[in-house]
């Protein structure tokens, strides 16, 4: 079955480290994205790359970085530029119009 | 930062009952409006895309409805069940060529047996 592949679900840290969240996805969608969700807050955009080896910044990037030298993959790096990393992440991937994402099923990150 | 909004925030009806959301987002600059939904511990899962001013889209008991002009739509659910308890997401997507969504805050449904 195709799909998006988020690993791990659950992830702890702490304060002061660097941390790759995995993303892949065998749907063959050339566009690929990262969200964040906070509580009471809308799901906010990190980065997104719509083709292999690009890739831009979302509203709220600083603290992030993003690689994109595989179609399947785009793996997050959250660092520790990042003031507040404590979170949910969300990858999603589409085809290049947009016109319906898929959705992995997240990673908790939990700084400490 | 575009600004789109969902509401109410949250809501608790019964069983049977039908109910309705509301999502407003920018007049301009339109492409598409998406709904997903997304059940806890889940991945959000796609309900409709609509691209056209008057579309209405129908998936079993929910229904969306889509004016660009006035900047809104609305989710309907007719006879909702305790398995319709999720969140409900929308999210525009502009114009300006590239693929990315502006999402609300989700509107949480909880349907009681």
């Amino acid at each position: 079955d195709g799909g998006i592949t988020q690993s791990p679900k659950y992830l702890f840290r702490k304060e002061g480290q660097n941390v790759t969240l995995s993303c892949e996805q065998n749907l063959n969608h050339d566009a690929m994205y990262w969200y964040r969700q906070d509580p009471g807050q809308g799901l906010r955009l990190i980065y997104y790359s719509q083709i292999v080896n690009d890739f831009q910044k979302g509203d709220i990037a600083e603290g992030y970085s993003v690689s994109r030298e595989k179609k399947e993959s785009f793996p997050l790096t959250v660092t520790s530029a990042q003031k507040n990393p404590t979170a949910f992440y969300l990858c999603a991937s589409s085809s290049r119009t947009g016109l319906g994402y898929t959705f992995g099923s997240g990673t908790r990150l939990t700084v400490v | 930062i575009l600004n789109v909004e969902q509401s109410p925030q949250s809501l608790h009806v019964q069983e049977g009952d039908s109910t309705n959301f509301t999502c407003s987002f920018p007049s301009s600059n339109f492409y598409a409006l998406h709904w997903y939904r997304w059940e806890t511990a889940k991945s959000p899962e796609a309900l409709f895309v609509m691209t056209l001013n008057g579309d209405e889209k129908k998936k079993g008991r929910i229904s969306a409805t889509l004016n660009t002009k006035e900047g809104y739509s609305y989710l309907y659910i007719k006879g909702s069940q305790p398995e319709d308890s999720a969140t409900y997401l929308c999210a525009f997507q502009g114009n300006s060529g590239y693929s990315t969504l502006t999402f609300g805050k989700g509107t949480m449904l909880l349907v009681s047996p």
